[in-house]
């Protein structure tokens, strides 16, 4: 996705929080997703969040939007060996949904 | 489980050939959408039919077409293959075919091998 920018890869502890990051370009979109694919598998909807909210919260996920700066980011708190997988956010443009390359998260003991 | 059926889920073929690959929507979604993931291009949209028509279409290339069958499966012809056609090709859908997608519902994609 090319107007649609995340760093590739984070590495984190087990236990600890990951934080990943995304740029959108599309100020016009109503919502803003988080993907998940886990190896092997297609992607799945993790959350997403409504353009007029700054934040929402899911358990252990936290989705802040600035829409100022046109920034996204997905906070997993308490990471889990299962949390391991490529995490994708998207935007919502022109009847069809734009991704970010994904960002790797790698979690380890 | 997503609903959404894909086959084959690998192929592997020559540079130059022609294959085509199946998608079934989730039971009631009008629109599909086709995507392919490759390491240097990450998340490609390609193309997008709501009950049978094109809606949107991406970086598709001229020797790839696609279309959506009354019975609302679709399928993705690739043509002329050549070895950077190589990538996970997934298909998606949702209920929706506005500009607004809502949630898309993926398939576990077909992979594709060009040699």
């Amino acid at each position: 996705g090319e107007d649609v920018e995340q760093s590739l890869f984070l590495s984190v502890r087990e236990g600890d929080s990951s934080v990943i990051n995304c740029t959108y370009t599309d100020s016009s979109s109503t919502y803003l997703y988080w993907y998940k694919q886990e190896p092997g598998a297609g992607l799945q909807l993790l959350t997403y969040i409504f353009s007029n909210m700054d934040m929402k919260q899911d358990q252990r996920l936290t989705v802040l939007l600035n829409k100022k700066d046109k920034h996204l980011s997905l906070r997993i708190a308490d990471t889990q060996t299962g949390d391991s997988a490529i995490y994708f956010c998207a935007e919502t443009s022109d009847y069809k949904l734009s991704f970010g390359a994904g960002t790797t998260v790698t979690v380890r003991a | 489980d997503s609903g959404v059926t894909q086959t084959p889920k690998h192929l592997i073929t020559a540079t130059g050939q022609r294959v085509t690959l199946r998608c079934s929507p989730r039971s009631g979604d009008l629109s599909v959408y086709w995507y392919q993931q490759s390491l240097d291009q990450g998340l490609q949209f390609l193309i997008q039919y709501y009950n049978g028509e094109e809606r949107a279409k991406g970086n598709i290339l001229e020797r790839f077409s696609a279309q959506q069958f009354p019975d609302l499966h679709s399928e993705l012809n690739l043509s002329s293959l050549e070895l950077g056609d190589s990538a996970l090709y997934f298909c998606a859908s949702s209920p929706r075919g506005g500009a607004n997608t809502g949630e898309l519902f993926f398939g576990e994609g077909s992979r594709l091998t060009v040699l």
